[in-house]
């Protein structure tokens, strides 16, 4: 199995700053043959199921905020929140569907500070 | 708009089978385009991925529970089930749907999810 571990488990960020989630895969996620990365991100809030916010690492689902982005390729990956709102406290967890079974790392619980 | 709805006892005790049903609304479970999945998350946990259901039938299931997982579909209604077999209190979780885009042997991210329903595992 692909292991996806996410880094910090936990972050509280001031309203208007700056938040970074990281998510590491224990093996490439990018595929040759059409050079994309295999690596979604989705936002929990409380009761809720996830909601797809990135897809191929870096593309933004319609409807999403442009203040989230996505980054990263092959093992490593980054979630930016540009400037947070009170909107975004939730679990943010990220996924690889190069291969199966499909894997999510742990969630990182997002706070204001 | 498609919507997911799961339904199905939410309370299950040991060794029984746990059933729930996924019922799929504004879209078509017999479009080719899709792939359709049952996800579990325990309480305060991360989501476990279960497996993964086509039009055709074609199942791929998580190595962790293929033993105890059936899933099945029903395009006349428009629905898939998932059945897991043996349960334990450690299979208390809820219990999502979801859909994948797929394009030729390819599947992708999930970009719609039922709300979920909690199955406790219970005497």
């Amino acid at each position: 199995d692909i292991v996806m571990t996410q880094t910090p488990d936990s972050l509280a960020v001031s309203l208007g700053e700056r938040a970074t989630i990281n998510c590491k895969s224990s093996q490439s996620l990018l595929y040759s043959s059409n050079n994309k990365n295999y690596l979604a991100w989705y936002q929990q809030t409380p009761g809720q199921p996830p909601k797809l916010l990135i897809y191929w690492a870096s593309t933004r689902e319609s409807g999403v905020p442009d203040r989230f982005s996505g980054s990263g390729s092959g093992t490593d990956f980054t979630l930016t929140i540009s400037s947070l709102q009170a909107a975004d406290v939730a679990v943010y967890y990220c996924q690889q569907y190069y291969g199966i079974p499909y894997t999510f790392g742990q969630g990182t619980k997002l706070e204001i500070k | 708009q498609v919507q997911l709805q799961e339904s199905g006892p939410g309370l299950v005790k040991p060794s029984q089978t746990l059933s729930l049903t996924c019922t799929v609304s504004g879209g078509s479970i017999s479009s080719g385009s899709y792939y359709w999945s049952w996800i579990r998350q325990p309480a305060g946990k991360g989501l476990e991925w279960i497996g993964r259901i086509y039009r055709s039938g074609s199942t791929d299931y998580n190595p962790s529970l293929k033993s105890r997982v059936n899933i099945s579909i029903d395009t006349s209604n428009n629905q898939f089930s998932l059945r897991l077999s043996s349960v334990t209190a450690a299979d208390t979780a809820v219990y999502y749907c979801a859909r994948a885009p797929r394009d030729t042997d390819l599947v992708y991210y999930f970009d719609s999810w039922g709300q979920g329903t909690l199955v406790t595992v219970s005497s």
